[in-house]
This record gives C-alpha cells, structure tokens and sequence, in this order.
C-alpha cells in the first residue's frame, strides 16, 4: 500500500507569492488532516477533511490559508500572500478509522 | 489550553542503553495518547493508549499511561542505531479524538 505523499518536498518563495501544496492520501482513507510545525515548536493540527467536507478547520492560523479536497482524493493547501512566519513544514495525514493517522514526509516551506 | 509537554528534550546514549521517554499531558476531557517516531521526514505511529496501566509492548518498546497523574512513558531496552529518531507524544480529546496535540518530541540519539 502506497502511503501519503507530498508535494513539493521544499519550497522556498518571497514574502507576498503564493504557494499551493499537495497532499494525496492513501487510497481508500476519507479522513485527510493538515498540520504544520513551526521551527522550534510543537506540531500543530491545521484541519480534518471527511472525504471533500471540512470537519474541523479550528486551527488554520488565517484567512489567507485555504484548504480543499476537490472530489475527495487529494487536498491542496494554499497561502495567498505568505507571511514570514508561515515557513515551517507542512504535514498532511489520511486514516481510513479515525484511530491512527498516517503521516506524509512533509512539506518544507521557506518563505524569505 | 491543551498542552502535551515531552522530557527529555534530547538524549544520547550508547547501544544496548535502556532509556525512558516521558510526556505529560493537560487535555481536556482526555481521550487517548499516541506515541509516533519520526526518522527522517513522515513520523509513524507507535502506540496508542487510551487505558491506565495497561502496557502495550512492540518488541524492544513498551508503553504505559497513568491517567491520574496525567502522564506516559515510552521505554525502549538494548537500544540500537537505528532507534535514533525524534518520539513525538500526542493527546487526544474526546470532544475532537481526530485532533492530535503534540508535544515538541524527544530527540533521541544512539550510538555504536
């Protein structure tokens, strides 16, 4: 079974750009997560897709992150404009029970 | 606020040490506790406990949590090289058991 995969691996982009990430789940897992870890701190829930529904969106930091999970496979998670204090790495997890997440190797953004 | 609080911060031993992980944790309404290992980039799942006193054991690892004074440990015997990885801690509450809290981890380092 393949497992959560990532896209780009590293980003690095100028304070202002945009930036979209990607996340595809393992097949057949309706629960998709977000977190992020900024440097020094702990890893921190973002959100929970139930397949292309947002459960829970309490932790997404503002208004210029925006997540989707068009058709309920993979999910993007977009900054629009990206702040300084946005770099950090991105995680995104799938669970098909809700029990144990399966975690991505990350997204790395870098926002200069 | 619900906080998940990992000792120690870093640890380095030689093979065949037995070391102790310890995370405490001040969730409300407290569901379960995850213990994952991050080698390089995706962390992957160890242990849940959501039951006091129970050990949970995987080989050379074992887990216990102690639901009164609000805390777990993760042991792991005759450490090798390739035990040397970040454990990360994370509580979950029962309001939301998809929202994993973490706590900043254990940096664990084991040499031959």
């Amino acid at each position: 079974e393949a497992g959560v995969t990532q896209f780009p691996s590293h980003s690095v982009i100028e304070k202002g750009q945009t930036v979209t990430l990607r996340c595809d789940p393992i097949s057949g897992h309706d629960n998709l997560y977000w977190y992020r870890r900024v440097m020094g701190k702990e890893i921190k829930f973002l959100l929970h897709f139930v397949k292309e529904s947002k459960q829970d969106e309490s932790g997404m930091p503002n208004n210029r992150f925006l997540a989707e999970r068009t058709g309920g496979t993979y999910s993007t998670l977009k900054v629009q404009p990206a702040e300084l204090e946005d770099s950090g790495v991105y995680f995104c997890a799938s669970s098909r029970n809700r029990v144990e997440q399966f975690f991505g190797p990350g997204t790395r953004l870098t926002v200069l | 606020e619900d906080k998940v609080v990992q000792s120690p911060l870093s640890l380095v031993v030689h093979e065949g040490d037995t070391v102790t992980l310890n995370c405490s944790y001040e969730v409300t309404n407290f569901r379960s506790l995850l213990w994952y290992k991050q080698e390089k980039k995706a962390p992957t799942f160890l242990f849940m406990l959501t039951s006091s006193g129970i050990e949970k054991k995987s080989g050379r690892l074992s887990s216990i949590l102690d639901k009164k004074e609000l805390f777990s440990i993760l042991n792991i015997t005759a450490t090798q090289t390739g035990d040397s990885a970040i454990y990360l801690c994370a509580g979950t509450p029962f309001y939301n058991t998809d929202k994993l809290i973490f706590g900043t981890g254990t940096r664990l380092q084991v040499f031959p």
